[in-house]
């Protein structure tokens, strides 16, 4: 069975300062990967998603990933973060080759932003 | 386009009582999955629904949770007899509907519905 893991309970860093938040997983294919973002009281937003093809990722807000096969890694990286991008974010997995398309989620990360 | 709804938005019970949590997909989307996140943790599927049919309900507890996804109308997260641990908050997710392509794989989530169990 697929697990996701992300190592970093809570995160605090400077405005516009550079963010990296990880993200391992296990799964013995290549799996379709989702990080997600959820400011409190809400529902979750898709950040981005890597399927296939070219390993670093685009999304929204500025965010970007990178999927690296022999770490099974997916970690979100943004340049400069923003007071408005303190929120808990959550990698998630999808087995895609069994067909199953429930999504396995991490325990999320949250992120602070001190002015 | 609308998004996912989800209602109600809170809901408290008392224990012994039922849930009913409703969930409207996105416009388009006939998949319909449902996730609970206990505090402080992440989110956890429970099932898998496409219109009157389960698909995958591996997540589910055995007893007092049953969901349903029927022609017409939202789909049903029911939760009987209600305990203390049931206390989450409950998303909804849906995706779009036509093939096996990548983009059927995308989930787009509602706000949840945040159980309170007194």
């Amino acid at each position: 069975a697929q697990s996701v893991t992300q190592p970093d309970i809570h995160i605090t860093v400077s405005e516009g300062a550079s963010l990296e938040l990880r993200c391992n997983y296990s799964y013995g294919a290549t799996p379709y990967l989702f990080w997600y973002v959820q400011s409190p009281g809400q529902g979750l937003q898709l950040l981005l998603k890597y399927f296939s093809g070219d390993t670093l990722v685009q999304g929204i807000k500025g965010f970007e990933a990178e999927f690296k096969r022999s770490q099974s890694s997916f970690n979100l990286r943004k340049p400069s973060v923003h007071w408005s991008d303190a929120a808990e974010y959550f990698c998630a997995v999808g087995a895609v080759p069994t067909g199953r398309r429930a999504l396995t989620f991490g325990s999320g990360t949250r992120l602070q932003v001190q002015p | 386009n609308a998004g996912v709804m989800q209602n109600p938005r809170h809901l408290v019970r008392r224990r012994g009582q039922e849930a009913r949590l409703r969930c409207s997909p996105m416009k388009g989307h006939s998949h319909v999955y449902w996730y609970r996140q206990l505090p402080e943790e992440g989110l956890k599927f429970m099932v898998y629904l496409q219109k009157e049919n389960i698909i995958d309900e591996s997540g589910m507890p055995k007893e007092r949770f049953s969901a349903e996804f029927p022609k017409e109308g939202p789909s049903i997260l029911r939760i009987q007899q209600v305990v203390r641990g049931d206390s989450a908050a409950y998303f909804c997710a849906s995706s779009p509907l036509e093939g096996q392509g990548e983009g059927t794989y995308e989930q787009y989530f509602g706000p949840g519905t945040r159980l309170t169990v007194t």
